[in-house]
């Protein structure tokens, strides 16, 4: 079954604390992006990758990082996550950005 | 000015009606277009891609004008299943940029 999965789904932790939600596409796409969902602010793109080893920023960087090692991976890392960083988080891949977006099911993070 | 722009709502609809909204743009640049839905805080699936000469799937309908910066949603026969929030979504530069939604409550 194509698909994007991330992990965890749902996440609490506190302040400072490095933590990573992975994310893995099975279509072969190229193209993965990150994005955050906040109530009032819709989707906002953080970061989006365009192959292996290509990436760049989108609207909302700050305070993310992300690698592209593998074409079917692409971690969304917080090296010290804030409480503004409370969000819904969804990780999406496609043929490319003009393309059908496939979105994963949605990390939810809390940071106390 | 945000680069995309919807009026959030809620647009409550009698089952049957018609209902239609629009998406407007900031960058007249702007390559691809979509509408996505999505169904209370959960992934959102592509409903259609917009294009110039406007397109059709079943009751849905969506329309593309360039020289406006807009792009236009319409939902004919409404169901109950209709409900959800329409996210309107414009490409550039490799980027994707969304708008905060149009919610549509489809009442019995």
């Amino acid at each position: 079954e194509a698909q994007v999965t991330q992990n965890p789904r749902y996440l609490i932790t506190v302040t400072g604390k490095k933590l990573t939600v992975t994310c893995s596409q099975n279509m072969n796409h190229e193209y993965m992006s990150w994005y955050r969902q906040d109530p009032g602010l819709g989707l906002r793109q953080i970061y989006y990758s365009m192959n292996v080893e290509v990436t760049d920023k989108g609207d909302v960087p700050e305070g993310y990082k992300v690698s592209r090692k593998e074409k079917r991976n692409f971690p969304l890392i917080l090296e010290s996550p804030s409480p503004n960083q409370t969000s819904l988080y969804f990780c999406a891949s496609s043929q490319g950005f003009s393309y059908e977006q496939y979105f994963g099911p949605g990390t939810r993070l809390t940071v106390t | 000015r945000k680069e995309v722009e919807q009026d959030p709502g809620p647009f409550n609809v009698p089952e049957g009606a018609t209902v239609a909204f629009n998406c407007t743009y900031s960058n007249s640049a702007s390559q691809s277009f979509f509408w996505y839905r999505q169904d209370c805080r959960k992934e959102p699936k592509l409903l259609m891609s917009v294009y110039s000469s406007g397109n059709e799937d079943g009751r849905f309908t969506a329309q593309l004008n360039r020289a406006s910066q807009y792009i236009s949603l319409l939902i004919r026969d409404s169901k109950l299943s209709d409900s959800a929030t329409y996210l309107c979504v414009v490409g550039r530069n490799n980027r994707l940029a969304f708008g905060k939604g149009n919610q549509v409550v489809v009442i019995p």
